[in-house]
């Protein structure tokens, strides 16, 4: 069965800094993973998506991802917060043999502080 | 005009009330979804079609009555809320049911923000 734990509901992070956001996942099959980002009052836009091509993923607005099957985990980073990256980010995985069914993780609410 | 556009962005309504939400997409998938999102909670599911065919239905109740009458349109039709059914309403679409290789993303549009009084 496929889930997804995003490990932190709540990050702070200061302008210019680091941002590390985590997402482990389980799969039976071989995963196809997904990052959105969701601004207030806005839907889900697509970050980035890993499909077992390159490991590390780039993505828009300057974040990647790292697929890591040995930890089962997909955590998104980016060198610098910007304060435009204030929003809910939603780690997501889709098991490509049983169909195009998405499995959320809770969510992670990034704060940047100035 | 490109992606997945909600229509009305906002709604108040009355528990006895009827009213429809829309979803419109203009990126020639053949899936579309709706979902709802409730605070402190994760999206939830509700329907998904594929070629206009209802596929999925999980478990949601009656009061939600789900239309697709082409490809590109989708209905949510509201009667008789609950003040729980208060949250935002997610419409999303992705060119198949089925991901095949290459994991397709759905799209989403900005989502209709429910209130029920």
């Amino acid at each position: 069965a496929q889930s997804v734990t995003q490990l932190d509901s709540h990050v702070s992070v200061s302008e210019g800094t680091p941002v590390l956001l985590r997402c482990n996942y389980s799969s039976s099959y071989s995963p196809s993973l997904f990052w959105y980002v969701q601004h207030p009052n806005k839907g889900l836009q697509l970050l980035l998506k890993y499909t077992s091509a390159a490991t590390l993923v780039k993505g828009i607005n300057g974040f990647e991802a790292e697929f890591k099957k040995s930890e089962t985990s997909f955590h998104l980073t980016k060198p610098s917060a910007h304060m435009s990256d204030a929003a809910e980010y939603f780690c997501v995985v889709s098991d490509r043999v049983t169909g195009n069914q998405f499995y959320f993780g809770t969510g992670t609410s990034l704060t940047v502080i100035p | 005009e490109t992606g997945v556009t909600q229509t009305p962005r906002h709604l108040v309504m009355g528990m006895t009330n009827k009213k429809s939400l829309k979803c419109e997409q203009h990126l020639g998938h053949n899936a579309m979804y709706w979902y709802k999102q409730s605070a402190k909670k994760p999206l939830e599911l509700m329907f998904v079609y594929s070629l206009e065919e209802r596929v999925e239905n999980n478990s949601v109740p009656s009061r939600f009555s789900p239309e697709c009458p082409n490809s590109s349109h989708l209905f949510l039709h509201l009667h008789t809320l609950q003040p729980e059914d208060s949250a935002l309403y997610l419409c999303a679409s992705s060119q198949d049911r089925y991901a095949g290789t290459g994991g397709q993303p759905q799209h989403f549009g900005d989502g209709t923000r429910l209130s029920i009084l």
